[in-house]
């Protein structure tokens, strides 16, 4: 059983959805927990970064974190085509290196 | 400005061979890390590192070794190079105080072996 576990899509909506993307986890060590958004051949960049739970907003998007179920999630409020891409949860306890998700591929349609 | 960089962005080579990638980042971070990313979309730690320690992921093979000739540069080294070690390479780089872990990725480089 992977440490982190993350639905691999693909995920498609139409232009003005609300979007949904989650993780779940299993280390209770967990504490710093990173949506990281990837564009086809690219390198991974930093979207949300949450420190133990609640919820965090930045723009249409929000990430919430609810370690008692040990869940977070990504929402992203009317969705763009320009929103098309790899979305990975990645979180981390003291150790300072990141335990990745697989990454949920979204395509957001015109 | 480009904050983390890679070279080559692409490698192609033989089963056997031994090959480097380097890794720049101009943001002033102290720690660094390689990162690998197979078909799948799985991105995998194998290495993070400041001037400090290093930390090896067990699963990593050693025919890969990390070598920072600085703080801003860390390079990986694979020796006698294996079909199974086709992938995308990521470097990265972060702050390892003030209590964040946010973490700056290069554009990767796509290695195939032939």
């Amino acid at each position: 059983q992977k440490e982190v576990e993350q639905d691999p899509g693909p995920l498609s909506v139409p232009e003005g959805a609300i979007v949904s993307l989650n993780c779940t986890y299993s280390n209770s060590a967990f504490q710093y927990f990173m949506w990281y958004r990837q564009y086809s051949r690219k390198g991974p960049e930093l979207l949300m970064y949450t420190y133990s739970s609640g919820n965090k907003e930045d723009g249409r998007f929000t990430a919430q974190v609810d370690k008692s179920s040990k869940y977070i999630s990504l929402f992203i409020r009317d969705s763009q085509p320009s929103d098309s891409a790899t979305y990975l949860c990645a979180m981390t306890g003291s150790a300072r290196q990141l335990t990745f998700g697989s990454g949920t591929q979204l395509t957001v349609l015109p | 400005d480009t904050a983390v960089s890679q070279t080559p962005k692409y490698l192609v080579t033989q089963m056997g061979n031994d090959k480097s990638i380097k890794c720049e980042q101009n943001l002033g971070h102290d720690t660094m890390y390689w990162y690998k990313q197979d078909s799948k979309k799985f991105l995998k730690i194998m290495f993070s590192y400041n001037n400090k320690e290093l930390i090896i992921n067990e699963t990593v093979p050693n025919r890969f070794s990390p070598k920072s000739p600085d703080k801003a540069h860390l390079n990986l080294h694979i020796n006698s190079l294996e079909l199974g070690d086709s992938a995308v390479y990521f470097c990265a780089s972060s702050h390892a105080s003030g209590g964040t872990y946010e973490q700056y990725f290069g554009p990767g480089t796509r290695l195939t072996v032939t």
